[in-house]
């Protein structure tokens, strides 16, 4: 069964720092992975999504991730952050070969962004 | 295109009292989850649907959760009856295609039980 790991539940940059979010996935098949985003008061959306190809994928809003098999790794970043970034975000994994289609969800990772 | 909607947004109720829950899913997605966020708990599966029909429900807590899908467009979640614990957000999700992965999910409706 695959899983994920947020480390961190809170992670607080100043306007214009480097974001980075830190995800890791247990999986026993190639996994698909997945962030999404959760504005207050909403639903989640997809930031981004990698599933095969290019391990550097890039999302909405200027988030990237890279999909690092060595080191079962999945972390999300952007260069500089902004004010309207502050939001809850989920690293999701799934495990279609495996038969596994509905994303796991970490525990979330909640982003404080500092004028 | 509408996204998925949920009702109510908001819902207060005593212990003891019956709670339903309505999601009206994307129009051509085949695919419905449930889910419950908790403090506590992060963000659990409930159950989910394929063509109205339930296919894993083993996320729903105990006997007095229920969820119905009568149509393509309505899905129903209902705990009867409710208790404090029960407190959560609860989102509704839909699919078109289980393989993707990408779930597309409503604004959510926030439970407090009293």
């Amino acid at each position: 069964a695959q899983s994920v790991t947020q480390l961190g539940s809170h992670v607080s940059v100043s306007e214009g720092a480097l974001v980075l979010l830190r995800c890791n996935y247990s999986s026993s098949v190639p996994p698909y992975l997945f962030w999404y985003v959760q504005y207050p008061n909403q639903g989640l959306q997809l930031l981004l999504k990698y599933t095969t190809g290019a391990t550097l994928v890039k999302g909405i809003n200027g988030f990237e991730a890279e999909f690092k098999k060595s080191e079962t790794s999945f972390h999300l970043t952007k260069p500089s952050a902004h004010m309207s970034d502050a939001a809850e975000y989920f690293c999701a994994v799934s495990d279609p070969g495996g038969g596994s289609y509905i994303p796991t969800f970490g525990r979330g990772t909640s982003l404080i962004v500092h004028p | 295109d509408a996204g998925v909607i949920q009702s109510p947004r908001h819902e207060v109720t005593e212990m003891g009292q019956e709670v339903t829950l309505r999601c009206k899913p994307i129009s051509g997605h085949d695919y419905l989850f449930w889910y419950r966020q908790t403090m506590m708990r992060g963000l659990e599966l409930l159950i989910y649907f394929n063509n109205n029909v339930p296919i894993d429900d083993s996320g729903m807590p105990e006997d007095r959760f229920s969820a119905k899908m009568p149509n393509a467009s309505f899905s129903t979640l209902k705990i009867q009856p409710s208790e404090p614990r029960d407190s959560a957000v609860y989102f509704c999700a839909s699919t078109k295609d289980r393989n993707t992965g990408e779930l597309f999910f409503g604004e959510g409706s926030r439970l407090t039980v009293l």
